[in-house]
C-alpha cells in the first residue's frame, strides 16, 4: 500500500480562499477523492474522480490535480466549512485515505 | 430515503470476536460494492474492506487479514465484519460505506457503530 500526505491544519478567514493539498507517488495513477468530516458526524463526498463534485456539493468546492500533488480548494470559505477534510484513492491493493487535514475559520 | 444503519459494537476483551452488521435501504443494495472504514477516537479515517456486488472481490488491509472477514447477504441487504482475535489497537467507530457508482469513492455512509477493545 501507499500513503497519502496532507498537511495538519490550515488556517482561513470567512471568505478567502482555502487550499488543501494531497500528495502521494501513486497519485499520477489513480483518481483521488475528497470528504469532508464534521464533528461526531459521519464523512461527506465532496469531489470524486480528483475534480468532479456530486449532486448537492457547492461550486465553492473544487479539486484539481498537478504532478504527484492533488488539491482541494474551497472559494469563499464559510464559517460552516470548519471541518477535518481526507483525501482517498485506490489501487488493485484497496482503499487508502490521506492523513487529514483540519480547516479552522478564523 | 437512502440508509445505512450498523449495529454489533460494543465492549470486547482483547482477542476477543465481534459481528458487525450493516442494514442497506433505500437503494438496489445487490447492484453496489460495499466497504467497511474505521476512526480510531481522536484520529483520521482508516479503510478496512471492501466486497464487491455479489460477493466476490474482496480486498483487506493488511492490518486485518486473518483476523476479520467481509461478508454480505444480498437477500437482506445486509453487509457484515466478522471480527477475530481483537486487538486494543481496534478500538475504533465503525462506518459502514456505500461504493459510488463503480467508483472507489463512498458515496452513503451509516453513523457507525463502536467497538472498544479492552480488558
Amino acid at each position: 500500500s501507499y500513503e497519502l500526505t496532507q498537511p495538519p491544519s490550515v488556517s482561513v478567514s470567512p471568505g478567502q480562499t482555502a487550499r488543501i493539498t494531497c500528495s502521494g507517488d501513486s497519485l499520477p495513477k489513480q483518481y483521488t477523492y475528497w470528504y469532508q468530516q464534521k464533528p461526531g458526524q459521519a464523512p461527506v463526498l465532496l469531489i470524486y474522480k480528483d475534480s468532479e463534485r456530486p449532486p448537492g456539493i457547492p461550486e465553492r468546492f473544487s479539486g484539481s490535480f498537478s504532478g504527484t500533488t492533488l488539491t482541494l480548494t474551497i472559494s469563499g470559505v464559510h464559517a460552516e466549512d470548519e471541518a477535518d477534510y481526507y483525501c482517498q484513492s485506490a489501487d488493485s491493493s484497496g482503499r487508502v485515505f490521506g492523513t487529514g487535514t483540519k480547516v479552522t475559520v478564523l | 430515503e437512502v440508509q445505512l444503519l450498523e449495529s454489533g459494537g460494543g465492549l470486547v476483551q482483547p482477542g476477543g470476536s465481534l459481528r458487525l452488521s450493516c442494514a442497506a435501504s433505500g437503494f438496489t443494495f445487490s447492484d453496489y460494492a460495499m466497504s467497511w472504514v474505521r476512526q480510531a477516537p481522536g484520529k483520521g479515517l482508516e479503510w478496512v474492506s471492501s466486497i464487491g456486488d455479489r460477493g466476490g472481490g474482496k480486498y483487506d488491509a493488511d492490518f486485518v487479514k486473518g483476523r476479520f472477514t467481509i461478508s454480505r447477504d444480498n437477500s437482506r441487504n445486509t453487509l457484515y465484519l466478522q471480527m477475530t482475535s481483537l486487538r486494543v489497537e481496534d478500538t475504533a467507530l465503525y462506518f459502514c460505506a456505500k461504493d459510488f457508482d463503480g467508483d472507489h469513492a463512498f458515496d452513503v455512509w451509516g453513523q457507525g457503530t463502536m467497538v472498544t477493545v479492552s480488558s
